[in-house]
């Protein structure tokens, strides 16, 4: 049973269009939202984070959306570039004996068109 | 330069013939993980580790085995592969800050390995 459910599987979108990808989880312990992203080859990382005290975090052409009533957050990519081709995994953490645990969406993969 | 470095990167074995995936990071953190990744199923952890000579269990441990014995070290063991460990493997470092009362950490992850067990 996934404890972070992630839609959708995979996404078209045009260049300079809006990409969003959508996250959901259920347990209230969670208190860190990251998104990785993931090149072809490469491992995942960091891209942006938020913590549920607010509703939005923005940095650059990226966005979190975050709901604590609905348990849902969304990563959007404003202006969609073909280098932002990649997939993307939203993950959620608590802390267990000081350390983080660690829960990963199924993975979101992002083909831009030029 | 920072880094988690895995090796082999591509491997393929047949059932029963053990394997080690090392895991080395450079950046002395304290935690590492080990996950895997399977379409469909995102990243799930095997087994984690909080410092040197302690580990536990993660979501997915059952056909492996970690040890810890020193801080930028983190092997994940095979003992006896079966195909329905082929998978993509990463490890994983990030670092805590104890004066911060909730959670919020940076995983470095590696460039994984591919693996295949026929």
């Amino acid at each position: 049973q996934q404890q972070v459910k992630q839609s959708p599987q995979s996404l078209i979108v045009q260049k300079g269009g809006i990409s969003i990808i959508n996250c959901a989880y259920e347990n209230t312990a969670f208190d860190y939202f990251p998104w990785y992203q993931q090149f072809p080859g490469k491992g995942p990382a960091l891209l942006i984070a938020i913590r549920p005290d607010v509703s939005e975090k923005k940095e650059g052409r990226f966005t979190i959306s975050f709901n604590k009533s609905a348990k849902q957050f969304s990563l959007h990519i404003m202006d969609s570039q073909p280098g932002d081709s990649a997939t993307y995994f939203c993950a959620a953490s608590y802390l267990l004996w000081n350390f983080n645990k660690f829960y990963f969406g199924s993975g979101t993969k992002l083909n831009v068109k030029p | 330069e920072a880094q988690v470095t895995q090796n082999p990167r591509y491997l393929i074995t047949v059932t029963g013939k053990k394997l080690t995936v090392t895991c080395s990071q450079n950046m002395n953190h304290e935690y590492m993980s080990w996950y895997r990744q399977d379409p469909g199923l995102g990243l799930r952890q095997i087994y984690y580790s909080m410092n040197v000579e302690v580990t536990d269990k993660g979501d997915v441990p059952e056909g492996y085995k970690v040890s810890r014995k020193e801080k930028r070290n983190f092997p994940l063991i095979l003992e006896s592969p079966s195909p329905n460990q082929t998978s993509l493997y990463f490890c994983a470092s990030s670092f805590k800050d104890r004066g911060i009362p909730y959670s919020t950490d940076t995983q470095y992850f590696g460039p994984g390995t591919r693996l295949t067990v026929l």
